[in-house]
């Protein structure tokens, strides 16, 4: 119940398209939702986060879709681009200060 | 505002010795955590810190790892006795309380 599942693994995107990044989780006491970009040799930053109360949350060209009732999540990455190339993890946790459970990671990368 | 700090940024050891990583959070981050991330997988609490007390330690494996937390600021994570297995990188962050993480660049340990 602790899980927080990510797909894909990896995806392959062309310089301008979409990518999108898929995460479900079990545990409906889970309110916020980070998204974390790590690139090699770097610790993950947060790049953005949601909370169960919107549907959506736009930064820049990162976009979070949130469904509560599936329990999943997405990170859409428009107009990709070749310094988009990174690890991306989804992470889910509880107000209070409890841990962040982290998925596996999606290595992305954008050809030029 | 300066980041998390870490070192060392890497560690190469044999098996069955010792090796400690050392963790300076962000000034004023109550929240301090290890994380463990193996090659390939996302991040995997080790242990939290609130202030110099422990929240959270039931994935540490407290057989050969150990933590500490000096005056609520700095921390040390330790093992002792390595094993090939213990090979990954060894992140800290830190967070004002909850939320979104600030993460350190890591410590890559190499078991050999």
């Amino acid at each position: 119940q602790q899980q927080v599942k990510q797909s894909p693994q990896s995806l392959i995107v062309q310089k301008g398209g979409i990518s999108i990044i898929n995460c479900a989780y079990e545990n409906t006491a889970f309110d916020y939702f980070p998204w974390y970009q790590q690139f090699p040799g770097k610790g993950p930053a947060l790049l953005i986060a949601i909370r169960p109360d919107v549907s959506e949350k736009k930064e820049g060209r990162f976009t979070i879709s949130f469904n509560k009732s599936a329990k999943q999540f997405s990170l859409h990455i428009m107009d990709s681009q070749p310094g988009d190339s990174a690890t991306y993890f989804c992470a889910a946790s509880r107000t209070g200060g409890f841990k962040t459970i982290f998925g596996a990671g999606t290595r992305l990368f954008v050809k030029a | 505002e300066a980041g998390v700090a870490q070192s060392p940024r890497y560690k190469i050891i044999e098996k069955r010795q010792s090796v400690a990583f050392w963790c300076n959070p962000i000034s004023g981050h109550a929240t301090l955590y290890w994380y463990q991330q193996i090659l390939g997988q996302g991040p995997k609490l080790l242990i939290q810190f609130q202030n110099n007390g422990v929240v959270d330690d039931s994935q540490l494996p407290k057989d050969r790892f150990s933590a500490e937390r000096l005056k609520g600021v700095d921390s040390t994570l330790k093992i002792q006795p390595a094993k090939l297995e213990d090979s990954a990188v060894y992140l800290c962050a830190s967070s004002p309380s909850g939320g979104g993480y600030t993460f350190g660049s890591g410590t890559r340990l190499t078991v050999v």
